[in-house]
């Protein structure tokens, strides 16, 4: 099965900087997708943003953007001009895109962001 | 409003009494799925479906049970519940993978969430 790492459990930024969220995972397929989900305490998972694995494109949504770096399959997550309502807990996220693995999504164990005023 | 609807949000129950927990999406997706998140675990699959009447087993089943007799309804069954499966599950739904570029590339849309607590 794959792996998915994210090795800060927590971090923290001051409000309108910018922090960077890491990943990494572990993986023999070409082809996948990658996610960020962020779950704030009200507990929803709301899709941050997405990336092709075939893309070689970094992919942005406004504030957020990624640094996808498949030969060192890692995919982190810069936040940028951070706000107050950025601060919950990000899940790192792969799902293949072949059948084999049920198309489940594999989280990593997450990083839980405080955003300081 | 396109959304994935789990009921209930909050339930407290005891041991060995059967109970099921309600998903319903209203986007037309092939693929469902269960999961349960845990402090430390974080989200791991239990059941999933990539259409009618068609049910696998996630990394974690043991004790759940599900059926997709309709596109749209995906319920977890706990037939009897034990304190081990005290947590936070969640429904997701998505289109299957499709060609690369497509629609199909579609993440998982995830209800809000039920907190189960087994007594």
């Amino acid at each position: 099965a794959q792996t998915v790492t994210q090795s800060q459990p927590e971090m923290s930024v001051q409000e309108a900087e910018t922090v960077t969220l890491s990943c990494t995972y572990d993986t023999s397929e070409s082809d996948y997708y990658l996610f960020w989900y962020k779950q704030p305490p009200s507990r929803q998972m709301i899709l941050v943003i997405r990336q092709e694995a075939y893309k070689q494109q970094n992919a942005t949504e406004n504030r957020f953007s990624v640094n996808f770096q498949k030969a060192a399959k890692s995919f982190s997550l810069k936040i940028s001009d951070s706000q107050l309502g950025d601060a919950a807990m990000y899940f790192c996220a792969y799902r293949a895109r072949n059948s084999n693995s049920g198309y489940a999504l594999n989280f990593g164990k997450g990083t839980s962001l405080l955003v300081t005023p | 409003e396109a959304q994935v609807t789990q009921n209930p949000r909050y339930l407290i129950t005891v041991t060995g009494k059967k109970l099921t927990v309600t998903c319903s999406q209203n986007m037309n997706h092939e693929y469902m799925s269960w999961y349960r998140q845990d402090p430390g675990l974080g989200l791991r699959q239990i059941y999933y479906s990539m259409n009618v009447e068609v049910t696998d087993k996630g990394d974690v089943p043991e004790g759940y049970k599900v059926s997709r007799k309709e596109k749209r309804n995906f319920p977890l069954i706990l037939e009897s519940p034990s304190p081990n499966q005290t947590s936070l599950y969640f429904c997701a739904s998505s289109f299957l993978t499709g060609g690369r570029g497509s629609s199909y590339n579609s993440p998982l849309h995830f209800g809000n969430g039920t907190r189960l607590t087994v007594t």
